[in-house]
């Protein structure tokens, strides 16, 4: 079965610019989580969702970040206009309600410059 | 609130021997979950282990085994006979039963095998 699916792996932009990251969640997950990871802050949740409603966005840094979940297979997590501030990792991960594990996807390195 | 604490920033070890990653936690809560990531030089996180905590039966899996005990709310993490492929950055974490399903990671243990 395919895993958590990321893309972009790597984007590059300028400071101002609109940035949308995209995850396609294990499909029969329920739950859909991004996370963001600096050094000096680690890892931290965003937002997560729950049968594509937000349950939780506390952890949404500023007005500038935005998340949406249309359906099952797709959630996006967007950010305009992008600071150099906002580099990092971003994370999807999804999860299966009575599991509790979270999977990964392999990350969207983000470089404003 | 919950809170994870991992207080080894870095280890390096020479392979084959045994290395310990602890982790404390901190909750409220009765029932939770406890997990173990890995998080190698290729950056994806990889899940490890989950752990419910009305179950302190310690674990084996290969070369990994795990350590839970609520009365020192620690949950370590042992690698036995480490190899180069171990290096990585290991996270601990956290989460309630019932209700969200957050996970509260600790800041990670970068574990350094060297051949």
């Amino acid at each position: 079965d395919a895993g958590v699916i990321q893309s972009p792996r790597h984007e590059v932009t300028e400071m101002g610019q609109e940035v949308t990251l995209r995850c396609k969640p294990i499909s029969g997950h329920d739950y859909l989580f991004w996370y963001r990871q600096t050094m000096m802050r680690g890892l931290e949740l965003l937002i997560y969702f729950n049968n594509n409603v937000p349950i939780d966005d506390s952890g949404m840094p500023e007005d500038r970040f935005s998340a949406k979940m249309p359906n099952a297979s797709f959630s996006t997590l967007k950010i305009q206009p992008s600071e150099p501030r906002d580099s990092a990792v971003y994370f999807c991960a999804s999860s299966f309600r009575g599991h509790h594990e979270q999977y990964f996807g392999p990350g969207t390195r983000l470089t404003v410059t | 609130a919950q809170k994870v604490t991992q207080a080894q920033t870095e280890i390096s070890v020479v392979e084959k021997e045994d290395v310990t990653l602890d982790c404390v936690y901190e909750t409220r809560d009765t029932t939770y979950y406890l997990f173990w990531y890995k998080q190698p030089p290729s950056g994806e996180l990889v899940f490890l282990i989950r752990r419910n905590s009305f179950d302190e039966q310690n674990e084996i899996s290969g070369r990994y085994s795990w350590n839970f005990q609520k009365s020192t709310s620690s949950f370590n993490f042992t690698i036995t006979a480490s190899q180069v492929v171990d290096s990585a950055v290991y996270f601990c974490a956290l989460s309630e039963a019932q209700g969200a399903q957050k996970l509260v990671f600790g800041q990670g243990t970068r574990l350094t095998i060297n051949p």
